[in-house]
């Protein structure tokens, strides 16, 4: 079956700091993986997205890399401003996009 | 706004009393999806519409939930006989069948209180 697992929170880190969330998941045949981002009190946005393998999503200064051979959508950016923070979800759909698979969330709090 | 809109954004009920929870997709959309979210845990996936048939539903979705797209353009979600483990928040999202990728676009959802 299709799942998602993703590194769990909540991270906190100072501003400027280096940001991974590792994801990996679990498919029958190509997925498209995603990375979508959950401020608070708001809906999900997608962030970023990748629909095979070797491929880079890249959103805002954030980064993924879909690697088949070790089955990861690691999330990362460079350096984090306090408006990152928020909750960051991992995801996929199978080819048909007929559904999505969540991960659980890693809440990330950025503080000055 | 062309997004996704859902409503209402919340809503309090006493367990046994009947919710209806309407959605309204991206107007060139022709797939919509509903989801349950619990506190620290992702969307789960309950049922969604090509059009105006209902092509999948989840095992999570009893049988006091009934979804409806009557014109294929929104939806409503029904929840009769509440109970109090039905509290969540409940998303919609929108999609174009044509997309490869699959991408969804998601409403701002309705959160559920059952007391």
């Amino acid at each position: 079956g299709n799942s998602v697992t993703q590194m769990e929170g909540p991270v906190t880190l100072s501003e400027e700091a280096f940001l991974t969330i590792n994801c990996t998941y679990t498919a029958t045949g190509y997925p498209s993986l995603f990375w979508y981002v959950q401020y608070p009190g708001e809906g999900l946005q997608l962030l970023l997205k990748a629909t095979k393998a070797d491929d880079k999503g890249s959103n805002k200064g954030f980064e993924a890399t879909y690697r088949k051979e070790t089955t990861s959508f690691h999330l990362e950016k460079g350096s984090v401003q306090v408006s990152d923070s928020a909750v960051y979800f991992c995801a996929l759909s199978d080819r048909t996009g007929n559904q999505f698979y969540f991960g659980t969330g890693t809440s990330l709090t950025v503080i000055p | 706004d062309t997004g996704v809109s859902q409503d209402p954004r919340h809503k309090i009920t006493k367990r046994g009393q009947n919710v209806t929870f309407r959605c309204d997709p991206i107007s060139e959309h022709n797939r919509l999806y509903w989801y349950r979210q619990t506190l620290g845990q992702g969307p789960e996936f309950l049922t969604y519409f090509q059009n105006e048939a209902q092509l999948e539903k989840s095992r999570l979705l009893s049988d006091r939930f009934s979804a409806e797209r009557p014109k294929g353009s929104f939806s409503t979600l029904e929840i009769q006989r509440t109970e109090q483990g039905d509290s969540a928040m409940y998303l919609c999202a929108s999609s174009l069948a044509a997309s490869g990728s699959g991408e969804q676009f998601f409403g701002p959802g309705t959160r559920l209180t059952v007391l």
